[in-house]
């Protein structure tokens, strides 16, 4: 059975920081990873889709990387904002119709 | 841009009561899935279903039933409302590959919380 961890499952950084949320996930045979972003009371909003025949996803100041053979996905967020703040998670897609499973979540705060 | 709607937003029930979740998109996307989110214990999968007048089983279906008539809805219902059931209930959708590859997101609407008394 395929588990995805999360850490650190909180993080706190001051403004303008660059950081690094970590996911590991078990099992290397996936389609592909998803980050997601999730603010408070809200839905999850897709950030970046890294397949797993690719190695590295940018969008902005955003980059994901991905190491199946290792099972393991890093999202490094650049000169980090306080409208960056929110919960941070990572998905994997194994087997068919495209099932997700997720990790935990890093909860962000970034300060000013 | 509606992508994802779900309905009601917020819902508190008793033990024993029954109710019906609504999941719409107007993407026409093929996938459709229902998560339950709970603390600690991150997105599970519910059910879900890969076309029109399909469904299956995902991680935790106990409890639940679904209905996808349309293709643009999914029905999430629960015939006898338990404490346990009490969460925040997502719904997603995705369309299908493209080129044969695993390329496209979920797409999530904002939730219901769902509260048995």
């Amino acid at each position: 059975k395929q588990e995805v961890t999360q850490i650190p499952a909180a993080l706190s950084v001051p403004e303008g920081e660059n950081l690094v949320l970590n996911c590991s996930f078990t099992d290397s045979a996936i389609y592909n990873l998803q980050w997601f972003r999730q603010d408070p009371g809200k839905g999850l909003t897709s950030l970046l889709l890294i397949q797993s025949s690719q190695r590295e996803q940018t969008s902005g100041r955003l980059n994901a990387s991905l190491d199946k053979s290792s099972g393991r996905s890093t999202l490094y967020i650049a000169a980090s904002q306080p409208g960056d703040s929110a919960t941070y998670l990572c998905a994997v897609h194994t087997g068919t119709a495209s099932k997700l499973t997720f990790g935990t979540g890093t909860r962000l705060q970034v300060t000013l | 841009n509606a992508g994802v709607t779900q309905t009601p937003k917020f819902r508190v029930l008793k033990t024993g009561q029954s109710m019906t979740l609504l999941c719409a998109q107007d993407m026409n996307h093929e996938y459709m899935y229902w998560y339950r989110q709970d603390p600690g214990m991150g997105l599970r999968l519910i059910h879900y279903s890969v076309g029109e007048g399909t469904t299956a089983k995902g991680e935790v279906p106990d409890g639940y039933n679904v209905s996808r008539l349309k293709k643009q809805n999914f029905l999430l219902g629960l015939e006898s409302a338990a404490p346990s059931q009490t969460s925040v209930y997502f719904c997603a959708s995705r369309t299908e590959q493209v080129g044969g590859y695993s390329n496209q997101p979920q797409h999530f609407g904002d939730g219901t919380r769902l509260s048995i008394l």
